[in-house]
């Protein structure tokens, strides 16, 4: 089955320490994306990636990073810079300029629980 | 830039009921699409429908037509003959075609809908 795998689902840390998000996806798609979800609120765009060694700011990348060595790899560090890390983390992936609407497939999101 | 705005944060219809969750957005770009997403309990995200800006004919999926008011830009999801798995978060979201359109989708904030038998 063709999807977006996010690990963990769910993750507690302690303020101060880096964590790291997965992301992974094996359908082929050029463009990555990184989103934030805090409660009622919508999405908003950390990073993304519509290449592999390439990566955009979205509009909230402050005390975030993130690489993309490899086409199927999206992995997110949320650092210790990050002022509020506790939200609901989703990752997404689309065929980007190779054309389609567009649509964004996304995983099941990683809640992030920083103590 | 792009702005989503959503001015519905909750509704209550009863199940059978035709529902309407409102979408307006702002963008100078002349083309683009506009999607509904559906977010329930769990937190996965399901997309709808798509409606590119220069489709002639209203988009439906089953269920779920767009109603797409390009003078007004408003993108309004109706959903006829709701159910109780209806309930959820809603999320409207719009891209840009210019330069390429692969910096991803713009959201807003959502309208969360509560299906009452």
């Amino acid at each position: 089955d063709g999807g977006i795998t996010q690990s963990p689902k769910y993750l507690f840390r302690k303020e101060g320490q880096n964590v790291t998000l997965s992301c992974e996806q094996n359908l082929n798609h050029d463009a990555m994306y990184w989103y934030r979800q805090d409660p009622g609120q919508g999405l908003r765009l950390i990073y993304y990636s519509q290449i592999v060694n390439d990566f955009q700011k979205g509009d909230i990348a402050e005390g975030y990073s993130v690489s993309r060595e490899k086409k199927e790899s999206f992995p997110l560090t949320v650092t210790s810079a990050q002022k509020n890390p506790t939200a609901f983390y989703l990752c997404a992936s689309s065929t980007g300029t190779g054309g389609g609407t567009g649509e964004l497939f996304f995983g099941e999101g990683s809640r992030l629980t920083v103590l | 830039a792009q702005k989503i705005t959503q001015t519905q944060p909750g509704m209550f219809v009863q199940e059978k009921e035709a529902v309407t969750l409102d979408c307006t957005y702002d963008t100078s770009d002349q083309s683009y699409g506009l999607f509904w997403y559906k977010q329930p309990s769990s937190g996965e995200m399901i997309f709808l429908i798509y409606q590119g800006s220069y489709d002639e004919q209203n988009a439906t999926e089953g269920r779920y037509s767009l109603n797409f008011q390009k003078a007004r830009k408003s993108a309004n999801l109706v959903i006829s003959a709701s159910q109780l798995g209806d309930s959820a978060m809603y999320f409207c979201a719009m891209r840009p075609f210019s330069g390429g359109g692969a910096d991803g989708l713009t959201f807003g904030k959502g309208t969360h809908l509560i299906i009452q038998p």
